[in-house]
């Protein structure tokens, strides 16, 4: 059983370019969410995708966006970037279902000067 | 809305002895409850759930967690404490009958087991 990766590690970015990151999730999962973690912080819901569709938002503006792919596979995609956008970023996999475990990849370290 | 308290952002114990990480947490309905566990640059490894059933839940590495519904708190314990337990623990809620899957995930605690 292959676990969540995420790709790039890390990455630094200057205010207002545009960063993607991506994620594959664990096998036999087909629903991803991703997360920023900032600093001393908790995880932030950011938004998940089950079936290639978005199902579900949090409090994030539109410059945050994303893709699911027909193998599961996931991009966040983050616009016109700001210093706040630095944080950790966390692709979750899971199967469909609020009970549902979610299985967190590594990460993506996002710095924005 | 939904909320997760970590009301301790440390908790120092020394090895040996039982661990305790408390989190109390607020739904509209009623809750699905995880602890998750983060190693310094690591992303989150799942340690249990509350799903429904039996309130005392077990999970791994020996760790385990009590559901209490009239206190609203989901506390994580451990009989006994190693050095490698050491890392910070979220609680997370999502609220099954309030219609919002969006988790809620606590700021964290950073257990700290001394030698």
């Amino acid at each position: 059983e292959t676990g969540v990766t995420q790709s790039p590690t890390h990455l630094i970015k200057t205010r207002g370019q545009q960063v993607t990151l991506r994620c594959s999730s664990q096998s036999g999962h087909n629903t991803v969410s991703w997360y920023q973690q900032a600093l001393g912080q908790g995880p932030q819901f950011i938004f998940q995708y089950y079936r290639e569709e978005e199902n579900g938002r949090g409090n994030f503006p539109p410059r945050f966006s994303g893709l699911q792919f027909p193998n599961y596979s996931s991009e966040l995609n983050v616009n016109a970037l700001e210093l706040d956008d630095s944080a950790l970023y966390l692709c979750a996999s899971s199967s469909p279902g609020l009970e549902e475990t979610q299985y967190f990849g590594p990460g993506t370290r996002l710095v924005v000067l | 809305a939904q909320s997760v308290a970590q009301p301790e952002d440390q908790v120092n114990v020394a090895e040996g002895n039982p661990l305790t990480v408390k989190c109390t947490y607020s739904v509209s309905g009623n809750p699905y409850l995880f602890w998750y566990v983060q190693y310094p640059n690591r992303g989150l490894q799942f340690l249990l759930k509350y799903i429904t059933g039996d309130n005392l839940v077990k999970g791994s590495y020996g760790f385990e967690a009590e559901f209490n519904k009239s206190q609203t708190s989901f506390h994580l314990k451990k009989p006994s404490a190693l050095v490698s337990d050491s890392a910070l623990y979220f609680c997370a809620v999502r609220d099954r009958t309030g219609g919002s899957y969006i988790p809620t995930f606590g700021r964290g605690t950073s257990l700290i087991v001394h030698p």
